[in-house]
């Protein structure tokens, strides 16, 4: 069985500093790892996904994050914050090999960027 | 526009009262997905279907029906046997042959027991 444990349930931060939310799983097979996002009372989006290849994956507004195998980590990470990122933020998994293929969530990371 | 449409935003609910949430996509996707979502807790899966005319039982299926004729269409039903049935509910949808590929998802309902 698949688990995504995210360890911070709120990260306050000020504009413009780095901000890190971490995320771990657990998984028997090969996965796939994503990191989706959730602005109130809206639906997911889907901010950035690692398959396979290069470790580091990038999204379009500045938000990156790193596959860790060793250490079954995907953090994400944005060097500079800006108010509008203030969201919810899911870190998932989904089956790589020929199971049900449903995402498994983490418990989410709140992130309030303060002015 | 390609897109999951859920309705309706809002939903009130009596006490022992069965109430239905639509979900309709038009992205040709196979699999279809519910998540309840509660305030600390993530997206936990209700029910899932890959193909017309099957789903299956996900995490918490205890309480709720669903059904799937039509391959756009994945309408769950909420019944009086689900205890606490407030919570945000979110459709999803994935393009079955692909575990890599991202889910789709819609805006959301949100139930209240009233």
């Amino acid at each position: 069985a698949q688990s995504v444990t995210q360890l911070d349930s709120q990260v306050p931060v000020f504009e413009e500093a780095p901000v890190e939310l971490r995320c771990n799983y657990s998984s028997s097979v090969s996965v796939y790892l994503f990191w989706y996002v959730q602005y109130p009372n809206q639906g997911l989006q889907l901010l950035l996904k690692y398959l396979s290849g290069s470790t580091l994956v990038e999204s379009i507004n500045g938000f990156e994050a790193e596959f860790n195998k060793s250490q079954t980590s995907f953090h994400l990470r944005k060097p500079s914050v800006h108010i509008s990122d203030t969201a919810e933020y899911f870190c998932a998994v989904s089956d790589g090999g020929t199971g049900r293929r449903a995402l498994t969530f983490g418990s989410g990371t709140r992130l309030q960027v303060q002015p | 526009d390609g897109g999951i449409t859920q309705s309706p935003k809002y939903l009130f609910r009596k006490e022992g009262q069965n109430v239905t949430l639509s979900c309709e996509q038009n992205l040709n996707h196979d699999a279809m997905y519910w998540y309840r979502q509660d305030p600390g807790q993530g997206l936990r899966l209700i029910y899932y279907s890959q193909i017309v005319n099957d789903f299956q039982k996900g995490d918490i299926a205890e309480g709720y029906s669903v059904s799937r004729e039509k391959k756009e269409s994945f309408p769950l039903t909420v019944t009086s046997a689900q205890k606490n049935p407030t919570a945000f509910y979110l459709c999803a949808s994935t393009n079955r042959e692909a575990a890599s590929t991202e889910a789709f998802f819609g805006q959301g309902t949100r139930l209240t027991v009233v």
